[in-house]
Protein backbone atom coordinates (compact mmCIF):
# COMPACT_ATOMS: atom_id res chain seq x y z
CA UNK A 1 0.00 0.00 0.00
CA UNK A 2 0.82 3.42 -0.70
CA UNK A 3 1.53 5.67 2.79
CA UNK A 4 0.44 9.42 2.76
CA UNK A 5 1.83 11.16 5.27
CA UNK A 6 0.88 14.73 5.95
CA UNK A 7 2.77 17.77 8.03
CA UNK A 8 2.00 19.01 10.34
CA UNK A 9 -0.97 16.97 11.67
CA UNK A 10 -2.55 20.09 13.15
CA UNK A 11 -1.58 24.22 13.15
CA UNK A 12 -2.98 27.34 14.23
CA UNK A 13 -3.77 30.51 12.55
CA UNK A 14 -5.28 33.57 11.88
CA UNK A 15 -7.84 34.92 9.48
CA UNK A 16 -5.56 36.30 6.27
CA UNK A 17 -2.53 34.24 6.83
CA UNK A 18 -1.17 32.17 4.30
CA UNK A 19 -0.56 28.57 4.98
CA UNK A 20 0.89 25.56 3.44
CA UNK A 21 0.23 21.88 4.20
CA UNK A 22 2.85 19.04 3.25
CA UNK A 23 1.82 15.28 1.86
CA UNK A 24 4.16 12.75 1.38
CA UNK A 25 3.75 9.96 -0.69
CA UNK A 26 5.83 6.61 0.34
CA UNK A 27 6.35 6.45 -3.38
CA UNK A 28 6.02 8.18 -6.74
CA UNK A 29 2.45 8.41 -7.15
CA UNK A 30 2.94 10.95 -10.21
CA UNK A 31 0.34 13.69 -10.10
CA UNK A 32 -2.49 11.17 -8.57
CA UNK A 33 -3.19 13.77 -5.70
CA UNK A 34 -6.16 15.10 -4.23
CA UNK A 35 -7.04 17.44 -1.66
CA UNK A 36 -10.40 17.45 0.91
CA UNK A 37 -11.50 19.93 3.13
CA UNK A 38 -13.55 18.26 5.80
CA UNK A 39 -15.78 20.23 8.51
CA UNK A 40 -17.40 18.37 11.29
CA UNK A 41 -19.65 16.55 11.25
CA UNK A 42 -19.89 16.77 7.37
CA UNK A 43 -17.94 14.69 4.79
CA UNK A 44 -14.98 15.77 2.75
CA UNK A 45 -15.15 17.80 0.18
CA UNK A 46 -12.91 17.83 -3.07
CA UNK A 47 -10.90 20.98 -3.37
CA UNK A 48 -7.29 19.92 -5.38
CA UNK A 49 -7.46 16.77 -8.13
CA UNK A 50 -4.79 15.95 -10.16
CA UNK A 51 -2.20 17.55 -7.69
CA UNK A 52 -2.85 20.99 -9.49
CA UNK A 53 -6.25 21.26 -11.17
CA UNK A 54 -8.80 23.31 -8.90
CA UNK A 55 -12.56 21.67 -8.25
CA UNK A 56 -15.51 24.14 -9.85
CA UNK A 57 -16.92 26.40 -7.36
CA UNK A 58 -13.78 25.92 -5.36
CA UNK A 59 -12.02 29.59 -4.28
CA UNK A 60 -9.07 30.53 -5.97
CA UNK A 61 -7.45 30.97 -2.57
CA UNK A 62 -6.86 27.18 -3.03
CA UNK A 63 -3.81 26.06 -4.74
CA UNK A 64 -2.26 22.96 -4.80
CA UNK A 65 1.36 21.70 -6.61
CA UNK A 66 3.57 19.09 -6.67
CA UNK A 67 4.51 15.66 -8.20
CA UNK A 68 6.62 13.08 -7.84
CA UNK A 69 6.27 12.21 -3.84
CA UNK A 70 6.31 15.08 -2.24
CA UNK A 71 2.83 17.50 -2.49
CA UNK A 72 1.62 20.84 -1.13
CA UNK A 73 -1.83 22.52 -0.48
CA UNK A 74 -1.69 26.00 -0.09
CA UNK A 75 -4.24 28.96 1.07
CA UNK A 76 -3.31 31.86 0.05
CA UNK A 77 -5.50 34.04 2.77
CA UNK A 78 -7.03 31.88 5.51
CA UNK A 79 -10.97 32.64 5.49
CA UNK A 80 -13.05 32.27 8.48
CA UNK A 81 -14.59 29.49 6.66
CA UNK A 82 -11.64 27.58 5.92
CA UNK A 83 -10.81 26.08 9.60
CA UNK A 84 -11.51 23.06 9.26
CA UNK A 85 -9.18 19.13 8.57
CA UNK A 86 -7.74 19.08 5.35
CA UNK A 87 -6.77 15.13 3.97
CA UNK A 88 -4.61 14.31 0.93
CA UNK A 89 -5.47 10.98 -1.46
CA UNK A 90 -3.82 9.33 -3.86
CA UNK A 91 -5.50 7.71 -6.41
CA UNK A 92 -2.26 5.87 -8.05
CA UNK A 93 -3.02 2.63 -7.12
CA UNK A 94 -5.10 0.54 -5.31
CA UNK A 95 -5.90 0.52 -2.05
CA UNK A 96 -6.37 4.09 -2.40
CA UNK A 97 -4.90 5.81 0.36
CA UNK A 98 -5.37 9.11 2.49
CA UNK A 99 -3.38 11.20 4.73
CA UNK A 100 -4.10 11.39 8.85
CA UNK A 101 -5.04 15.04 7.90
CA UNK A 102 -4.25 18.35 8.87
CA UNK A 103 -6.44 20.68 11.48
CA UNK A 104 -5.95 24.15 11.18
CA UNK A 105 -7.19 25.34 14.25
CA UNK A 106 -8.47 29.74 15.08
CA UNK A 107 -5.05 31.36 16.75
CA UNK B 1 -26.81 18.24 -9.09
CA UNK B 2 -25.41 14.81 -8.48
CA UNK B 3 -26.60 13.71 -4.39
CA UNK B 4 -25.74 10.67 -2.58
CA UNK B 5 -27.45 9.43 0.18
CA UNK B 6 -26.56 6.12 2.42
CA UNK B 7 -29.21 4.25 4.50
CA UNK B 8 -29.22 1.31 6.31
CA UNK B 9 -29.43 -0.05 10.04
CA UNK B 10 -26.69 2.46 12.34
CA UNK B 11 -26.91 -0.67 15.25
CA UNK B 12 -25.02 -3.95 14.04
CA UNK B 13 -23.75 -6.85 16.54
CA UNK B 14 -20.66 -8.27 16.22
CA UNK B 15 -20.34 -11.01 13.81
CA UNK B 16 -23.29 -9.79 11.84
CA UNK B 17 -23.00 -8.48 8.29
CA UNK B 18 -23.74 -4.66 8.18
CA UNK B 19 -25.59 -3.72 4.98
CA UNK B 20 -25.95 -0.40 3.60
CA UNK B 21 -27.36 1.48 0.44
CA UNK B 22 -26.16 4.55 -1.49
CA UNK B 23 -29.00 5.70 -3.81
CA UNK B 24 -27.91 8.02 -6.18
CA UNK B 25 -29.83 11.19 -8.07
CA UNK B 26 -29.07 14.04 -10.37
CA UNK B 27 -26.79 12.61 -12.85
CA UNK B 28 -25.49 9.47 -14.93
CA UNK B 29 -25.66 6.21 -13.16
CA UNK B 30 -23.55 4.67 -15.40
CA UNK B 31 -20.71 6.87 -16.20
CA UNK B 32 -18.44 6.39 -13.27
CA UNK B 33 -17.13 4.09 -10.86
CA UNK B 34 -18.66 4.68 -6.95
CA UNK B 35 -17.16 3.86 -4.18
CA UNK B 36 -17.66 3.17 -0.08
CA UNK B 37 -15.23 4.85 2.70
CA UNK B 38 -15.57 4.92 6.24
CA UNK B 39 -13.80 7.03 8.77
CA UNK B 40 -13.40 5.82 12.37
CA UNK B 41 -11.72 8.03 15.15
CA UNK B 42 -8.68 5.45 15.36
CA UNK B 43 -8.20 4.82 11.86
CA UNK B 44 -9.55 7.83 9.96
CA UNK B 45 -10.58 7.48 6.68
CA UNK B 46 -10.50 4.18 4.64
CA UNK B 47 -11.36 3.29 1.40
CA UNK B 48 -13.38 0.01 1.14
CA UNK B 49 -13.55 -0.58 -2.43
CA UNK B 50 -15.33 0.94 -5.37
CA UNK B 51 -18.30 -0.68 -8.44
CA UNK B 52 -18.92 0.07 -11.80
CA UNK B 53 -22.36 0.15 -13.11
CA UNK B 54 -21.45 -3.22 -15.07
CA UNK B 55 -20.66 -4.59 -10.93
CA UNK B 56 -16.75 -4.54 -11.48
CA UNK B 57 -15.30 -4.81 -8.20
CA UNK B 58 -11.79 -3.12 -6.37
CA UNK B 59 -11.72 -4.24 -3.25
CA UNK B 60 -9.04 -2.69 -0.45
CA UNK B 61 -7.38 -6.02 0.02
CA UNK B 62 -7.16 -5.54 4.47
CA UNK B 63 -11.09 -5.99 3.95
CA UNK B 64 -11.94 -8.09 0.63
CA UNK B 65 -12.05 -11.53 2.76
CA UNK B 66 -15.27 -9.78 3.95
CA UNK B 67 -16.58 -7.06 1.26
CA UNK B 68 -19.14 -7.36 -1.13
CA UNK B 69 -20.36 -4.36 -3.30
CA UNK B 70 -23.36 -4.85 -5.57
CA UNK B 71 -25.32 -2.62 -7.86
CA UNK B 72 -28.97 -1.98 -8.92
CA UNK B 73 -28.86 0.00 -12.29
CA UNK B 74 -32.55 -0.08 -12.34
CA UNK B 75 -32.69 2.02 -8.63
CA UNK B 76 -29.59 3.94 -9.42
CA UNK B 77 -28.43 2.18 -6.35
CA UNK B 78 -25.25 0.60 -4.97
CA UNK B 79 -24.74 -1.40 -1.72
CA UNK B 80 -22.17 -2.24 0.76
CA UNK B 81 -22.23 -5.70 2.65
CA UNK B 82 -19.49 -6.47 5.34
CA UNK B 83 -19.59 -9.70 7.22
CA UNK B 84 -18.39 -10.90 10.75
CA UNK B 85 -18.15 -7.14 12.09
CA UNK B 86 -16.32 -6.19 15.06
CA UNK B 87 -16.13 -2.92 17.54
CA UNK B 88 -13.40 -2.21 15.12
CA UNK B 89 -15.71 -1.91 12.12
CA UNK B 90 -17.68 0.83 13.78
CA UNK B 91 -17.13 4.08 12.02
CA UNK B 92 -19.18 6.79 9.58
CA UNK B 93 -19.75 4.88 5.84
CA UNK B 94 -19.92 7.49 3.12
CA UNK B 95 -20.57 6.09 -0.32
CA UNK B 96 -18.53 8.52 -2.82
CA UNK B 97 -18.65 9.19 -6.79
CA UNK B 98 -15.21 8.47 -8.46
CA UNK B 99 -14.88 11.00 -11.10
CA UNK B 100 -11.94 10.28 -13.75
CA UNK B 101 -9.91 13.77 -15.38
CA UNK B 102 -8.86 13.96 -19.12
CA UNK B 103 -5.78 12.79 -18.01
CA UNK B 104 -6.69 9.30 -16.17
CA UNK B 105 -6.33 10.33 -12.65
CA UNK B 106 -9.50 9.79 -10.44
CA UNK B 107 -11.24 11.90 -7.34
CA UNK B 108 -13.95 11.56 -5.57
CA UNK B 109 -16.59 14.35 -6.31
CA UNK B 110 -19.93 13.77 -4.94
CA UNK B 111 -20.17 12.85 -1.50
CA UNK B 112 -23.03 11.02 0.57
CA UNK B 113 -23.90 12.92 3.96
CA UNK B 114 -22.30 9.60 5.64
CA UNK B 115 -24.15 6.76 7.98
CA UNK B 116 -22.81 6.17 11.72
CA UNK B 117 -22.97 2.39 12.15
CA UNK B 118 -22.22 1.09 15.69
CA UNK B 119 -21.01 -2.64 16.02
CA UNK B 120 -22.61 -3.33 19.54
CA UNK B 121 -23.99 -6.21 21.35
Amino acid sequence: DIQMTQSPSSLSASVGDRLTITCRASQSISSYLNWYQQKLGKAPKLLIYAASSLQSGVPSRFSGSGSGTDFTLTISSLQVEDFAIYYCQQSYSTPLTFGGGTKVEIK
Amino acid sequence: QVQLRESGPGLVKPSETLSLTCTVSGGSFSCCYWSWIRQSAGEGLEWIGRIYASGSTNYNPSLKRRVTMSVDTSKNQFSLKLSSVTAADTAVYYCARVATSTDGTEHFDYWGQGALVTVSS
